[in-house]
């Protein structure tokens, strides 16, 4: 079954880097999206994506977060100067285009296994 | 806008007992509603899912949830638990439609003990 894949599996990166945190989607989905769960915490929205634009982001994502699709099958999540409080789990996921009215399944969205992301 | 509520934190239970997740939610628009799983160190996995039709879902592990609109809830149960079913449960919803972001609940914790 396709999964959703993320690289790494965990980061650890000082305070004030940049960090790229890495997602396959599956191949025939064209949505995506990013979400955070700080430790103890709800998951939370960060942004959504689609024809090489954001559809929809966040409170969260500010400035110093950015997302590309460089390639054909990357989806990557950049944080420019990492603050302490950016330490999370990111997860990545992906919807296919049609939903269930047209036999598609856009309405449901996959996820991969996460990055945690520790800024020391 | 969208919100959830789950409200157990926690659920110990016993092998074979039957467990209730409780979850509600508020829209003022029409809504799909999921559940999530994450067992330890893993992803979300999708557990079930509502978008139309019956109200009452079901997994294929033996899980069910059903959609109850005047009530706004989606509980989830299982009849009987096993010590696999140990996990973090999640609910979430979204603005029905489709690619438009889920919002999630607090999680539950299921501790199955033998």
């Amino acid at each position: 079954e396709p999964e959703v894949t993320q690289t790494p599996s965990h980061q650890v990166t000082q305070m004030g880097q940049e960090v790229i945190l890495r997602c396959v989607p599956i191949s025939n989905h064209l949505y995506f999206y990013w979400y955070r769960q700080i430790l103890g915490q709800k998951v939370e929205f960060l942004v959504s994506f689609y024809n090489n634009e954001i559809s929809e982001k966040s409170e969260i994502f500010d400035d110093q977060f950015s997302v590309e699709r460089p390639d054909g099958s990357n989806f990557t999540l950049k944080i420019r100067s990492t603050k302490l409080e950016d330490s999370a789990m990111y997860f990545c996921a992906s919807s296919e285009i049609g939903g269930f009215l047209s036999g598609g399944s856009g309405d449901t969205q996959y996820f991969g296994p996460g990055t945690r992301l520790t800024v020391l | 806008a969208q919100s959830v509520t789950q409200l157990d934190s926690q659920v110990p239970v016993f092998e074979e007992a039957p467990v209730e997740l409780r979850c509600n939610y508020s829209s003022s628009v029409s809504v799909y509603l999921f559940w999530y799983v994450q067992y330890p160190n893993q992803g979300l996995q999708l557990l079930l899912k509502y978008l139309s039709g019956s109200t009452l879902v079901e997994s294929i592990n033996g899980f069910e949830a059903e959609f109850n609109k005047s009530q706004t809830s989606f509980h989830l149960r299982k009849p009987s638990v096993h010590i696999s079913d140990t996990a973090e449960y999640f609910c979430a919803v979204t603005r029905s439609g489709g690619y438009n972001k889920l919002i999630f609940g607090a999680g539950t914790r299921l501790a199955v003990h033998p």
